[in-house]
Order: C-alpha cells, then sequence, then structure tokens
C-alpha cells in the first residue's frame, strides 16, 4: 500500500461545470503524477509535480490545472468540464530515491461528464 | 519519443499453466526502465515487476519474470503457474524521463493485455 488515496472515487457532472480531484498521499514523496486512462490509450500523462508548487504539463494537459500548495495534497482542476474530459484518473507517486523509479497509482476517480 | 506495443488484445490460458504476454518498445535514449503493471477488473493499478536497461539479469518477482531482450527491443511478461486471480488487463510501460539532470519521469503505457485464466 503506497498510502495514496483519490478523492472522490466516482463523479457526475455537467458540461461547463469546474470538477476538482483531490490526491493525497501519506508518504512524503516528492513527484507526484495525474494521468487519464482511456480505452485504446493505456493512461496519458496530465501533469505532474516535482515539488510543492512545482509543477508542470504533460501530454494531454490541456483543459486542466493542478496545484500543489503541501507535500501530501496534489489536486487537479477542470475549469469547465467537457465530455471528452469523461475518464479515469489517476493519481501516482514516486520516489527521488532508487534507481527503480517505481510509480505507484491511486484507486482512480471514475469521472462522467454529461 | 517513446512508443509501446501490445500487439496481444486478449489471451486465454489455462489454470497452472504459463502464458508470455508481449511487449515490444521503441526509444533511442540509452538509458530506460521497463514496467509492467496489473488492472484487474476492480480497476486498480498494481506494479508487478521492473526491469532495468542495464541489468544484466531478467527481473523476477514470485511468479512474475520479465523476458527482456535488449537488441530486439522486447520486455515480455511471463507468468508461471496461472491462476483464476491473475485475469486481468495487463500494461506494459516505459519510464521516461522528464527534467534533464532530474528524476521526475513519465510512464509511456502501451493499449495493453487482457489475460482469462481458465479452468
Amino acid at each position: 500500500d503506497a498510502g495514496i488515496t483519490q478523492s472522490p472515487r466516482h463523479k457526475v457532472t455537467e458540461t461547463g461545470t469546474p470538477v476538482t480531484l483531490r490526491c493525497h498521499q501519506t508518504e512524503n514523496h516528492r513527484y507526484m503524477y495525474w494521468y487519464r486512462q482511456d480505452p485504446g490509450h493505456g493512461l496519458r500523462l496530465i501533469h505532474y509535480s516535482y515539488g510543492v508548487k512545482d509543477t508542470d504539463k504533460g501530454e494531454v494537459s490541456d483543459g486542466y490545472s493542478v496545484s500543489r500548495s503541501k507535500t501530501e495534497d496534489f489536486l487537479l482542476t477542470l475549469e469547465s468540464a467537457t465530455s471528452s474530459q469523461t475518464s479515469v484518473y489517476f493519481c501516482a507517486i514516486s520516489s527521488s530515491s532508487g534507481a527503480k523509479n517505481i510509480q505507484y497509482f491511486g484507486a482512480g476517480t471514475r469521472l462522467s461528464v454529461l | 519519443a517513446q512508443k509501446i506495443t501490445q500487439t496481444q488484445p486478449g489471451m486465454f490460458v489455462q489454470e497452472k499453466e504459463a502464458v508470455t504476454l508481449d511487449c515490444t518498445y521503441d526509444t533511442s535514449d540509452p538509458s530506460y526502465g521497463l514496467f509492467w503493471y496489473k488492472q484487474p477488473s476492480s480497476g486498480e493499478m498494481i506494479f508487478l515487476i521492473y526491469q532495468g536497461s542495464y541489468d544484466q539479469q531478467n527481473a523476477t518477482e514470485g511468479r512474475y519474470s520479465l523476458n527482456f531482450q535488449k537488441a530486439r527491443k522486447s520486455a515480455n511478461l511471463v507468468i508461471s503457474a496461472s491462476q483464476l486471480g491473475d485475469s486481468a488487463m495487463y500494461f506494459c510501460a516505459m519510464r521516461e524521463s522528464l527534467r534533464w539532470g532530474g528524476t521526475a519521469s513519465k510512464l509511456t503505457f502501451g493499449t495493453g493485455t487482457r489475460l482469462q485464466v481458465t479452468l
């Protein structure tokens, strides 16, 4: 158990509304990531963080923003949700030490935008 | 850009038999890492096994082993003595560094192989 909690686990929202997903970790890992999973695409990186207030874009960042004001929390915000953002969202963490640099994932958030 | 290819959308295996899930990759980086994750129907992503590009030995973790053939750019997952609980989606992934000189990394995933273990 990598101590990662995602909330909410399920959410249904309407097009045009803002949505915030939360990722909380208990083990003080430096790196945190948000991915989305869609059929036929595997997982794709949205944004990542390499420290408090330090974030950067991944390959599918359009329409998303993130914030990390504390080591333990990484928030993903959809400013104005669209149907194309219906997906399963995974948060991941990794430690900065060790050659393996394994990423461990949270349980996921299933988001439906109607 | 890195690419992971999993050519088997679905596989069947009988309980107690071994099965190989294929994964090929493409990268120009001399240093990389390869991972396999399991995603059961409950949806979580579970780390199974890791192989570093400079590792001399093939990785093993219990019933999982990684058949790493660097020259062929393949990293196949072998599951020995399959169990009903092995039924799941399996993803191969490659690590790519995101920032020069840093250890933040992105995983590039394949599209997955759905394994079904039968009695």
